[in-house]
């Protein structure tokens, strides 16, 4: 069974600096994989998406994430945060015809 | 903006009390979803609807009924409910077989 794990439930960060939101899946076939984000008191807005070919995706507001099979992780990076990024962030895989999501992982900018 | 409308934005409802979620997308697609989005929790996938035809059912209460009339609207049936069931509740919409889903704002619901 596809699953996905988010190592890190919280990351602060300070404002301008590099982050890295980390990502692991189990999977024994090809994978389909997203990264959500939720805004406070907002729904789940669509981040950026692997479905084939380069192992870079680049999605909205900056952010990229990298596809790496031998390591099974989709780690999602923006290299200059902003106070407008605190937001909770969900990697998801596709099994099936479903989506599974983890657990979230909440980004704190710091001043 | 999303193009999946969600109402009511936020909901108090009594455990003996019976209310609806409505779900409204007008985007063209024809597969809907329930999420329950709890503290602490991963979000749960409820129901899953394709040409409105109920395809999946993940082992949800009764106390919680949907509806699918249409491609375009989709309710969640709520009645006696429990405290635990407080969570935000969101709807998606796809095309059916596609896995990028589009995600309404969520109704905050609280039972007390």
């Amino acid at each position: 069974a596809q699953s996905v794990t988010q190592l890190d439930s919280q990351v602060p960060v300070f404002e301008e600096a590099p982050v890295e939101l980390r990502c692991n899946y189990s999977s024994s076939v090809s994978v389909y994989l997203f990264w959500y984000v939720q805004y406070p008191n907002q729904g789940l807005q669509l981040l950026l998406k692997y479905l084939s070919g380069s192992t870079l995706v680049k999605g909205i507001n900056g952010f990229e994430a990298e596809f790496n099979k031998s390591q099974t992780s989709f780690h999602l990076r923006k290299p200059s945060v902003h106070i407008s990024d605190t937001a909770e962030y969900f990697c998801a895989v596709v099994r099936g015809d479903k989506i599974i999501f983890g657990k979230g992982t909440r980004l704190h900018i710091l001043p | 903006e999303t193009g999946v409308t969600q109402t009511p934005r936020h909901l108090v409802m009594g455990m003996t009390n019976k209310k609806s979620l409505k779900c409204e997308q007008h985007l063209g697609h024809n597969a809907m979803y329930w999420y329950k989005q709890s503290a602490k929790k991963p979000l749960e996938l409820m129901f899953v609807y394709n040409f409105k035809e109920q395809t999946e059912n993940n082992s949800v209460p009764s106390r919680f009924s949907p509806e699918c009339p249409n491609s375009s609207h989709l309710f969640l049936h709520l009645h006696t409910l429990q405290p635990e069931d407080s969570a935000l509740y969101l709807c998606a919409s796809s095309l059916a077989g596609g896995f990028i889903a589009f995600f309404g704002q969520g109704t905050r619901l609280t039972v007390v």
